[in-house]
């Protein structure tokens, strides 16, 4: 069936970097993306979401870039803080009130 | 506005036992969704609801039921609890439909 996921489970960096979380879908006929963020002990929380007409969008540190030729999305962090670590997640449209997440980047911060 | 609220935040079954999670919402939300997620993975959507009196399944509806009776409550029910249905459970409600959704903080329910 149709799936979206992460590249890579785990991400550490050092506080002040950038970050990149990767994720790949497999739906061709998805038209909307959505990043989230889970904090330990709490639900996810919505972060940034981009439609398929566009291939960038930029938020408060945060930008998605959205490749639909290889069915590729990214979450960007600018400036990496302590609390930005948590587990990120990519999740797309798949049909009217399905939404389809990937299982999950955990990034951590590195003072 | 509290948001959505889930309750209880953990409880432990037995096999056979049923229960039904709570999950309310003060925002005036018409859709409502059931996740459960289990160790490593993403969110699977159990039921959702478009509106009161509207529910339909979703990926893994398989051993739950839910009603919509109310806007403002989505109870997902458990008749026979397995050891497959270990997992935290998440309730989110959303204004549009689409990404915005608002989730609880979730239930850890572990069936032994």
């Amino acid at each position: 069936g149709e799936s979206v996921g992460l590249h890579l489970p785990t991400l550490s960096v050092q506080e002040g970097d950038n970050s990149i979380i990767n994720c790949a879908y497999s739906n061709s006929a998805s038209d909307y993306f959505i990043w989230y963020k889970q904090e330990s002990g709490k639900g996810p929380q919505f972060i940034i979401d981009i439609r398929s007409n566009m291939d960038k969008r930029q938020g408060q540190r945060v930008t998605v870039l959205l490749n639909k030729t290889v069915k590729h999305l990214s979450l960007q962090i600018a400036a990496t803080q302590p609390g930005d670590s948590a587990v990120y997640f990519c999740a797309d449209l798949y049909n009217n009130n399905d939404m389809r997440f990937g299982a999950g980047t955990r990034l951590t911060v590195k003072p | 506005n509290a948001g959505v609220t889930q309750t209880p935040k953990f409880r432990i079954l037995k096999i056979g036992q049923s229960m039904t999670l709570q999950c309310a919402q003060d925002m005036n939300h018409n859709y409502m969704y059931w996740y459960r997620q289990d160790p490593g993975m993403g969110l699977k959507l159990i039921y959702y609801s478009v509106g009161a009196g509207i529910t339909d399944k979703g990926e893994v509806p398989n051993g739950y039921n839910v009603s919509r009776s109310t806007t403002e409550d989505f109870p997902l029910r458990l008749e026979l609890a397995a050891p497959s249905q270990t997992s935290v459970y998440f309730c989110a409600s959303s204004l549009q439909g689409y990404g915005d959704y608002t989730f609880g903080s979730g239930t850890r329910l572990t069936v032994v």
